[in-house]
């Protein structure tokens, strides 16, 4: 597989639920991000971790939750969400240094219902 | 202020026209500037990314830097149908870590 993949691609999840979204990145990246893009709105950045250590975190809800084991690998757990969290989440990935891209993965559609 | 300022549109251009996005932004630090293409419903896709005022050309896109006027342009020559999209403008400062978004131009190609 070849540049950032999200899992899964859809989610519908209840109030009181616990999920995880998945970001894996083929690229040789060392930051990865986590943006909420909702309708209207710009991408709003939510987590960034370079080179494993977080390194950015804008106010986000502690039922929000990142993980980033390696420099490959991203998570975000999602605990006790309300509606207005239903957005398209998406995780996108650079080299840190420089002038450099972002590139992103497909986004995984959240529903909180 | 808003960081980075597009025209929300819809921006419509017949088929084969040039069309012309625009963008500003606020932070005179900012050092790195790049155009996404956003399909609904899907996520952005990287078009263009330009670093030195003047034109960068890329087939039948160019991108303009002008950092005196904090301003980042794309043109779309021989603009298709398959064009229309929402376009991003991101600006980025060298030594963070941010990539600032628009809220993004849709633009509609008529065939």
């Amino acid at each position: 597989e070849t540049g950032v993949t999200q899992t899964p691609r859809h989610l519908v999840m209840g109030m009181t639920n616990k999920k995880s979204l998945k970001c894996e990145q083929h690229l040789g990246h060392n930051a990865m991000y986590w943006y909420k893009q909702s309708a209207k709105k710009p991408l709003e950045l939510m987590f960034v971790y370079s080179l494993e250590e977080r390194v950015e975190n804008n106010s986000v809800p502690s039922r929000f939750s990142p993980e980033c084991p390696n420099s490959s690998h991203l998570f975000l757990h999602l605990h006790t969400l309300q509606p207005e969290d239903s957005a398209l989440y998406l995780c996108a990935s650079s080299l840190q240094g420089g002038f450099t891209e972002a590139f992103f993965g497909q986004g995984t559609r959240l529903t909180v219902v | 202020q808003k960081e980075v300022e597009q025209n929300s549109g819809p921006l419509s251009v017949p088929e084969g026209a040039i069309a012309s996005l625009n963008c500003t932004y606020s932070d005179r630090g900012s050092q790195s500037f790049f155009w996404y293409r956003q399909y609904s419903g899907k996520s952005p896709e990287l078009i263009m990314s330009i670093y030195s005022n003047g034109d960068k050309e890329d087939g039948r896109f160019t991108a303009q830097l002008n950092k005196a006027s904090q301003y980042v342009s794309l043109l779309i020559r021989d603009s298709q149908p398959s064009d229309s999209a929402t376009y991003l403008c991101a600006v980025k400062t060298s030594g963070t870590y941010k990539y600032i978004f628009g809220t993004g131009t849709r633009l509609k190609v008529l065939a």
